[in-house]
């Protein structure tokens, strides 16, 4: 099952803040947070792997929930380098622990503009 | 040094032709991936290799067949191209299962004339 990220897109100017929301119907094992920049390869942020956990990278970080079933990914002071497409990556509760399937959401386009 | 390689960057060919793409990393991680991302952007796993051995084999057609040489090794034969088939396929790589970073090829750009 695909999780939902919202919003779809965001326009940002540079400085301002924004979250990523990223659910899914199913319970959850990990969420992985990826950016894709136009034209290459996703490139991996971060993972959180339980409940509750935050993890930070400079000025982005992310939450996981996982009573909701839910991630959110903050994005503070945003630069024109955060622009590109965001994925979150779901590994479901039934595909057991480490397992080798991660269902990508359809992405959050973000624009960051001077 | 690249961690995840694939050859051809691009790749534009006939209706009907057979054509493989090759993937290698050099980060000695024991599972592979081939991941398909269409014109949506939608990003949708294909197979994944674990130590050599196929672990997901998503819904593809019998048309597209995974090999796993060596685990530093994953390449893509696909028979019978069909307009569908264009998009990017992107080879990943991770040391163990999903709960483990995923390391992502530059991509090969499959266009279907």
């Amino acid at each position: 099952q695909q999780p939902v990220q919202s919003p779809q897109a965001v326009i940002l100017r540079e400085g301002e803040d924004a979250v990523i929301n990223c659910s899914s119907s199913k319970a959850l094992y990990s969420v992985h947070w990826y950016r894709q920049k136009h034209g290459e390869a996703p490139v991996f942020l971060m993972i959180l792997l339980k409940g509750g956990e935050q993890k930070g990278h400079e000025k982005i970080s992310a939450s996981f929930n996982e009573k909701k079933q839910q991630s959110s990914l903050y994005l503070t002071a945003s630069q024109l380098s955060y622009s590109g497409t965001y994925f979150c990556g779901t590994e479901n509760k039934d595909s057991g622990a480490g397992s080798y399937q991660l269902t990508f959401g359809k992405g959050t386009k973000l624009s960051v503009i001077p | 040094d690249t961690a995840v390689s694939q050859t051809p960057k691009y790749l534009v060919t006939q209706m009907g032709n057979d054509k493989s793409i090759k993937c290698e990393q050099n980060l000695g991680h024991d599972t592979m991936y081939w991941y398909k991302q269409d014109s949506k952007k939608f990003l949708k796993i294909m197979f994944s290799y674990n130590n050599k051995e196929l672990i997901i084999n998503e819904t593809v057609p019998n048309r597209f067949s995974p090999k796993s040489p060596d685990k530093a090794h994953l390449n893509l034969h696909i028979n019978s191209l069909e307009l569908g088939d264009s998009a990017v396929y992107f080879c990943a790589s991770s040391q163990g299962g999903t709960s483990q970073p995923q390391h992502f090829g530059d991509g090969t750009r499959l266009s279907i004339l």
